[in-house]
This record gives structure tokens, sequence and C-alpha cells, in this order.
């Protein structure tokens, strides 16, 4: 597509479930990345796919938290048994490192754990 | 530590005059240097990229500037209207395949 796609835009959940936030990125974009966004705060880093090598997992805040990259386009960002604390804006951008364009960001998933 | 510092929270300027947005870093030494604009309830939008051999850039009404002694980029809009009302924020940027960093952002708004 045009842009990065992410789905669903918003998500209400009860606290202790699971949720799965789904990304489409630019095709041809070979990096992926998933950043979380508190209210009021900056972007912090979540995780990053490039290519087929290994994500870098070091912005995961817990074990709860967990991502796919599959056939290295859609990305999916699993949270599991949720907490109020989770509570942020979602986005993703993919980004193609040969161009130096920037990332494109989507425009987000508001997951709100009540 | 690496650390950005953007300058004040929030800016505010009439419209018509510059705006000039701060980035400080420390301990980085990037090899380029990105500027976003975020509106509310969007991700951000690339606006700009600089490099560390490259000491100024423009696109119509944005000047980027890059000092890699004094470890800053200045970001200034032109000419400013209401509709530049954002938040803006930069990311140095190593130039390896990593993740960026980002600033928490300058909150610009244009008062007509």
């Amino acid at each position: 597509g045009a842009g990065v796609s992410q789905s669903p835009s918003n998500k209400v959940t009860e606290k202790g479930k699971d949720v799965e936030l789904r990304c489409d990125p630019i095709s041809g974009h070979t990096a992926l990345y998933w950043y979380r966004q508190s209210l009021g705060q900056g972007l912090e880093f979540l995780i990053y796919f490039q290519g087929n090598s290994a994500p870098d997992k070091s912005g995961l805040p817990s074990d709860r938290f967990s991502a796919e990259r599959t056939g290295g386009s859609v990305s999916t960002l699993t949270i599991q048994r949720t907490q109020q604390e989770d509570s942020a804006v979602y986005l993703c951008a993919s980004s193609n490192r040969e161009s130096n364009y920037g990332y494109t960001f989507g425009s987000g998933t508001r997951l709100t754990v009540v | 530590s690496q650390k950005i510092e953007q300058n004040s929270e929030a800016l505010n300027i009439q419209e018509g005059k510059t705006a000039t947005l701060t980035c400080n870093y420390t301990n980085y030494s990037p090899a380029y240097l990105q500027w976003y604009r975020q509106d509310p309830g969007r991700g951000p939008v690339f606006l700009l990229l600089i490099r560390e051999n490259e000491k100024e850039k423009r696109k119509e009404r944005l000047k980027v500037t890059f000092d890699t002694t004094l470890k800053q980029s200045l970001f200034h809009i032109t000419a400013s209207q209401p509709a530049d009302s954002a938040t803006y924020l930069c990311a140095p940027d190593s130039g390896s395949a990593r993740q960026l960093t980002f600033g928490s952002g300058t909150q610009l708004t244009v008062l007509p």
C-alpha cells in the first residue's frame, strides 16, 4: 500500500487479556519498528526487524511482550496478560535504509486496558 | 549514556515569524540527524534528514542546521503559519541499520 497500515486503530481490553496489534509496512521496506507512546510522552522503542536477521528485542519492557514478522512483511505485536500500564499508543514504522527518507509511521493503535 | 534534549516543552510564536527549535545531543556521533512532525492522534511524519557533512539543508520554508562540534541541530520554520502548529521531534541517526531514538519533542503553537 501507499503507507503503513495499523489495525485496529483503537482497542479496549480488560486487564489480564491478551491483545494482538497488526502492522502492514510499505512494500519493499526491509526494516520495521515498533514504538510505544504514552500520553504526553516521547517515543519508546520496543523492537526492530531488519530483513531476515534476528530482531532486536532490546526495548521490550517485559516478557509479556513479543512480536513477529512473517515473510518479511506484516508484523504482529502481542501483549499477554495486559496491565493498565500497557495503555498507550503503539506505533509501527518501516524504512528502507538505502533511501535516507526516514521512517514512515502508521497512525498507531490506541490501547486502553481497563 | 546517550541523551537528546529539545528546547522548552512548548513554544508559542506569532504567525509570520520564524520559529527556531533546538536539538542537543550527548554521547552520540550521528552520521545524520532527522526531524519529524507529529500532530495529535497521528504518527510522526518525516520532514528532513541532514548529513554530518552538510551544514545546512532547506526544504520550502524549513531550514535545518547541523553542528557536530556543538552537538546541536537547529530547525527553523520561516513565515510560520497556524498550520505549522504541531510537535517537532529530532532523532540523531548513527547511520547503521538500527533503530532511532527520538527526542521528547517541542510543541509549537503558531498564533494567528
